[in-house]
């Protein structure tokens, strides 16, 4: 069965500077997808970022980018220059290519934006 | 465009009482999925809709949930009878088929059992 682990809870940032959170999964398939989804307090979640397994190239969003380790199960988000309004619970999430295309989230990292 | 939306926000109910939730999907998303996330906890998936058949329910705790989308179009979640643990946000989604990889996610019904 494929898992997604978080193994950072909590996370603290200066404003303006950069912070990584980290992600691993395990599973026996090749092609798959990869999310970062970003839930704010007291609102609804969103996407930030997504990965083809099959791409090798790293995804960017603006201040948002992932590094993504096909062979070491690791999908890390990077977000740069943070801003207060990055403060959230942020979620990495697989989705298998094919079969009944259920997402599985890890337990989520608190990010903390000071000021 | 309109995004997820969910009602109730909130609810409070005793234990061994019923409850129902509502979701209505983006439209045009034929894909609708009910999350569980508990407290401290990344959301599980419950059931998955595609149209108004079931994809995927092997999570839902069948003695006691339950989950309908007859149109294929919004959905109920219910819950009969509650327990103390099922106290958590359930979160509906959809996309706009299930090969599609984003889902978009409604504001959550919140539930406390007492």
């Amino acid at each position: 069965a494929q898992t997604v682990t978080q193994s950072q809870p909590e996370m603290s940032v200066q404003e303006a500077e950069t912070v990584t959170l980290s992600c691993t999964y395990d599973t026996s398939e090749s092609d798959y997808y990869l999310f970062w989804y970003k839930q704010p307090p007291s609102r609804q979640m969103i996407l930030v970022i997504r990965q083809e397994a099959y791409k090798q190239q790293n995804a960017t969003e603006n201040r948002f980018s992932v590094n993504f380790q096909k062979a070491a199960k690791s999908f890390s988000l990077k977000i740069s220059d943070s801003q207060l309004g990055d403060a959230a619970m942020y979620f990495c999430a697989y989705r298998r290519h094919s079969g009944t295309y259920k997402y599985i989230f890890g337990t989520g990292t608190r990010l903390k934006v000071l000021a | 465009e309109a995004g997820v939306a969910q009602s109730p926000r909130y609810k409070i109910i005793e234990k061994r009482q019923s409850v129902a939730f509502w979701c209505n999907p983006i439209s045009g998303h034929a894909t609708l999925y009910w999350y569980q996330q508990i407290l401290g906890q990344g959301p599980k998936l419950l059931i998955q809709f595609q149209n108004n058949g079931v994809v995927d329910d092997s999570q839902l705790p069948k003695d006691r949930f339950s989950a309908e989308r007859l149109k294929g179009v919004d959905s109920t979640l219910k819950i009969q009878p509650a327990k103390l643990e099922d106290s958590a946000v359930y979160l509906c989604a959809s996309s706009l088929d299930r090969r599609r990889e984003t889902q978009y996610f409604g504001p959550g019904t919140r539930l406390l059992v007492l």
